[in-house]
């Protein structure tokens, strides 16, 4: 079974913090994706990497920046942390184009 | 602008009734269609696909979901609803030899005993 893990369920951080969020997967996928869930939104694509250091904007990538070194990790970190970043984020990964994608279980992210 | 679009927020049907939860789609080209499960304070699991072919495509848990090209719909369906069902339930659309997915915004699915 593919596995995506997120290194944190839940985090408190204080506003103007940097923030890492980790995510591994174990299936050599080449594509791997943050997104933000919030209620009535949805799900929108923060970034994506389609290989290493390798990197794509999606629809709301302000105040966040990504980092894939290793074809495994993904990490999505926040430069000043806001309080209107509190949100669930997933991590995503799937293994080539048109596949599906399989998703860590979120990380609760609460900006104070 | 490429979309896909789950126009119920909530649907609620009675344990051992059929479920139709809705999605249409405005993805160009031969488009690839998810359906993905969410429960509470949890990731997205996958349920089914569809990428050519038959267009009835059968998943996980007794669920199926029917393409169909003309009306742009991508509905997913259970003959027989169970209360475990009870979660969120997004539609995805994949655009032919991208990476992007497009997510519906959700419909929460309520089975009541």
């Amino acid at each position: 079974d593919v596995k995506v893990t997120q290194s944190s369920r839940y985090l408190v951080k204080r506003t103007g913090e940097k923030v890492f969020l980790e995510c591994v997967q174990d299936m050599d996928h080449e594509n791997m994706f943050w997104y933000r869930q919030d209620p009535g939104l949805g799900l929108r694509l923060i970034y994506f990497s389609y290989d290493v250091k390798m990197k794509e904007k999606g629809d709301i990538p302000e105040g966040y920046s990504v980092s894939r070194e290793k074809k495994e990790r993904f990490s999505l970190i926040l430069e000043s942390a806001s309080t209107n970043q509190t949100s669930m984020y997933l991590c995503a990964s799937s293994f080539r184009q048109g596949a599906e994608a399989f998703f860590g279980q979120g990380t609760r992210l609460t900006v104070v | 602008a490429q979309s896909v679009a789950q126009p119920e927020d909530q649907v609620n049907v009675a344990e051992g009734n059929p479920l139709t939860v809705k999605c249409t789609y405005s993805v160009s080209g031969n488009p690839y269609l998810f359906w993905y499960v969410q429960y509470p304070n949890r990731g997205l699991q996958f349920l089914l696909k569809y990428i050519t072919g038959d267009n009835l495509v059968k998943g996980s848990y007794g669920f199926e979901a029917e393409f169909n090209k003309s009306q742009t719909s991508f509905h997913l369906k259970k003959p027989s609803a169970l209360v475990s069902d009870s979660a969120l339930y997004f539609c995805a659309g994949l655009k032919y030899n991208f990476n992007k997915f497009y997510f519906g915004s959700g419909t929460k699915l309520n089975v009541k005993p």
